[in-house]
């Protein structure tokens, strides 16, 4: 079945970057692409941005843009998201969903100094 | 960037009550238009795709329908395990947005 496995929760200090993986599995890793979403503490969902698993293009959210990077590795159909000058307002999970159909498990990213 | 409004924010049902929520986009959407379950500490999950196409496992009491700007989730005979945050979702254009979502407790 398909199922997306993100790696485990991360502390960060403000200023530092955070670099999320999600390992697809159970479907062709190029048939769908991968987007981001994040959730912080008791807020509603909060689109990131897209990648194209098949050639690595991307589309980030405005609010994003500058901080945010998507990559993908075909090998191992995996995707990634790093965050960089991460601030205390980027406490969240941070989620992946293949074509927004199948949800990874989410992972907890907290910045606190 | 496309707005989503959900309403109510919040609703207390009782079980077997049917429910809906509903949805408008500040711009036509056609049927772009998806529905999610989350429930406390999990993932969001799909329950219904372009406005009234079911996701697969999904229980047959939810159903959708609407197009342009307005949609509607609806619930029939609620049961307990429905209680969750219930969140529309567009797919018409960049960025991809959400409504703020319609929180359902169960009395």
């Amino acid at each position: 079945q398909v199922q997306l496995v993100q790696s485990g929760a991360e502390v960060k200090k403000p200023g530092a970057s955070v670099k999320v993986s999600c390992e697809a599995s159970g479907y062709t890793f190029t048939d769908y692409y991968m987007h981001w979403v994040r959730q912080a503490p008791g807020q509603g969902l909060e689109w990131m941005g897209i990648i194209n698993p098949t050639g690595g293009s991307t589309n980030y959210a405005q609010k994003f843009q500058g901080r945010v990077t998507m990559t993908r590795d075909t090998s191992t159909s995996t995707v990634y998201m790093v965050l960089s000058s991460l601030r205390s307002e980027d406490t969240a999970v941070y989620y992946c969903a293949a074509g927004m159909d199948v949800w990874g498990q989410g992972t907890t990213v907290t910045v606190s100094s | 960037e496309i707005v989503l409004t959900q309403s109510p924010d919040f609703q207390s049902v009782t079980p077997k009550e049917k429910v809906t929520i509903t949805c408008r986009a500040s711009q036509t959407i056609g049927s772009s238009l998806h529905w999610y379950q989350q429930k406390p500490d999990q993932s969001p999950k799909l329950l219904i795709k372009y406005a009234s196409q079911s996701f697969s496992g999904v229980p047959s009491r939810f159903s959708g329908s609407g197009s342009g700007t307005d949609f509607t989730l609806t619930i029939n005979s609620l049961e307990a395990e429905d209680a969750a945050t219930y969140y529309c979702h567009q797919s018409s254009s960049l960025p991809r947005t959400f409504g703020q979502g319609t929180k359902l407790e169960i009395k």
